[in-house]
């Protein structure tokens, strides 16, 4: 059970659009529908911004968007804010009622 | 809504057992997978193991022989404890409730650190 692999580090301008990569195999990511993402800011606990690949949970803004290519998911923010300023993890069902999550992307708006 | 707040030791020495409460509010934990997961400062998250339906459990491999997670439905609480801790093991440590494939809600955290 590996972590998954994000970059370190994402940027972007207010306004811009940026793209974050979780990348696993077909034992997490690819295989099942299990892929969720959190924001976490300084000195707070993680927040669900997407689940099951694509969902968004309610009262997180539609700027924020997942998909999936084969092993590899993605989070795209949209329309960047000050306030997107934050690190991201993915996760993913990893078989064997285990879990896996990704190494993180720090994310800073310019 | 439901709501979970971490306590326990925030020191504990090496080789010792690290132990932590995680008390759910707003909502029974029975039927329910409940989550440790945890943080080294400035570090990624990684998940410990979870519990379900009056002790069905599982452990991240990596930890397997020194991890035991347990629950008290008739306090709402369930538990963490690490055995032969060293100071790789000092963290952040969170409790999270499982929403369908994802962890929703999160407690708040709380450092623990291995030293003597």
């Amino acid at each position: 059970q590996s972590a998954l692999t994000q970059p370190p580090s994402a940027s972007g301008s207010p306004g811009q659009s940026v793209t974050i990569s979780c990348t696993g195999t077909s034992s997490d990511v690819g295989g099942y529908n299990s892929v969720s993402w959190y924001q976490q800011k300084p000195g707070k606990a993680p927040k669900l911004m997407i689940y099951e690949v694509t969902k968004r949970p309610s009262g997180v803004p539609d700027r924020f968007s997942g998909s999936r290519s084969g092993n590899t998911a993605s989070l795209t923010v949209s329309g960047l804010q000050a306030e997107d300023e934050a690190d991201y993890y993915c996760s993913s069902f990893a078989g064997s009622s285990s879990w896996v999550f990704g190494g993180g992307t720090k994310l800073t708006v310019l | 809504q439901v709501q979970l707040q971490e306590s326990g030791p925030r020191l504990v020495k090496p080789s010792e057992t690290l132990s932590l409460t995680c008390t759910v509010s707003g909502g029974s934990i029975s039927g329910y997978y409940w989550n440790w997961i945890r943080q080294p400062p400035g570090k990624g998250l990684e998940w410990i193991g979870f519990v379900y339906d009056r002790g069905t459990t599982s452990y991240n491999p990596a930890l397997k022989s020194r991890v035991t997670i347990s629950e008290d439905t008739s306090k709402n609480q369930f538990f963490l404890n690490l055995t032969s801790v060293t100071a790789a093991d000092t963290a952040i440590y969170f409790c999270a409730k499982h929403k369908g494939t994802a962890f929703d809600p999160w407690g708040q955290g709380t450092l623990v650190t291995v030293s003597s």
